[in-house]
């Protein structure tokens, strides 16, 4: 596609449920990065996928938290147990990694709420 | 390790007012740096970047120049708009390809 798409746009959850977020990159881009940014905060890093390599994990926050990504493409980041402390918007990006200065193309975020 | 200072916020100004949002990052090396923007309601954008020293990234009047010798990537516009309401987000390209941020200044543009 032409971006990032991220679906859903908007979640609301109870808590104790589970979600899973989907991430489509850029196609052709080799790295996918999973962000979230809770509200009037800055981005916090969770997870980077960069081609067949094993991802980097270090930014997860517990491990409720997971993403695969499958084919080099599609991504899903599934939070186990929501609490209402995972409320944020998350956020996807991808890129070359390597080529075009490493620049990050995002996607439109989910919003969770979990109630 | 690696980080990026920007100024906080908000900063809130006039229309047609000068812009300055500071922005310095420590590194080991000389990093790729950015300037993301992100209006309200909105997903992140790339607003401008430079790849090595002395680089000048331009874009919608905004500019940023890299200087190695004050580790610095400041953004500034001439004259700002209403329109240019929004949070501005400084980054660098840390070894592993991931981008280090700042963490975020809210620009007012008031009327």
């Amino acid at each position: 596609g032409a971006g990032v798409s991220q679906s859903p746009s908007n979640k609301v959850t109870e808590k104790g449920k589970d979600v899973e977020l989907r991430c489509d990159p850029i196609s052709g881009h080799t790295a996918l990065y999973w962000y979230r940014q809770s509200l009037g905060q800055g981005l916090e890093f969770l997870i980077y996928f960069q081609g067949n390599s094993a991802p980097d994990k270090s930014g997860l926050p517990s491990d409720r938290f997971s993403a695969e990504r499958t084919g080099g493409s599609v991504s899903t980041l599934t939070i186990q147990r929501t609490q209402q402390e995972d409320s944020a918007v998350y956020l996807c990006a991808s890129s070359f990694r390597d080529r075009g200065g490493g620049t990050q193309y995002f996607g439109p975020g989910t919003r969770l709420t979990v109630l | 390790g690696d980080s990026v200072t920007q100024m906080e916020g908000p900063v809130t100004l006039s229309e047609e007012a000068f812009l300055t949002i500071n922005c310095t990052y420590t590194a080991t090396g000389y990093p790729s740096l950015f300037w993301y923007v992100q209006y309200p309601g909105e997903g992140l954008q790339l607003l401008l970047k430079a790849t090595k020293a002395d680089d000048k990234g331009s874009n919608k009047g905004f500019e940023a120049t890299y200087r190695k010798e004050t580790t610095s990537f400041h953004l500034e516009k001439g004259s700002v708009q209403v329109s240019d309401s929004a949070v501005y987000f400084c980054a660098q390209l840390d070894s592993n390809y991931q981008l280090i941020w700042g963490a975020g200044t809210k620009l007012i543009i008031k009327p």
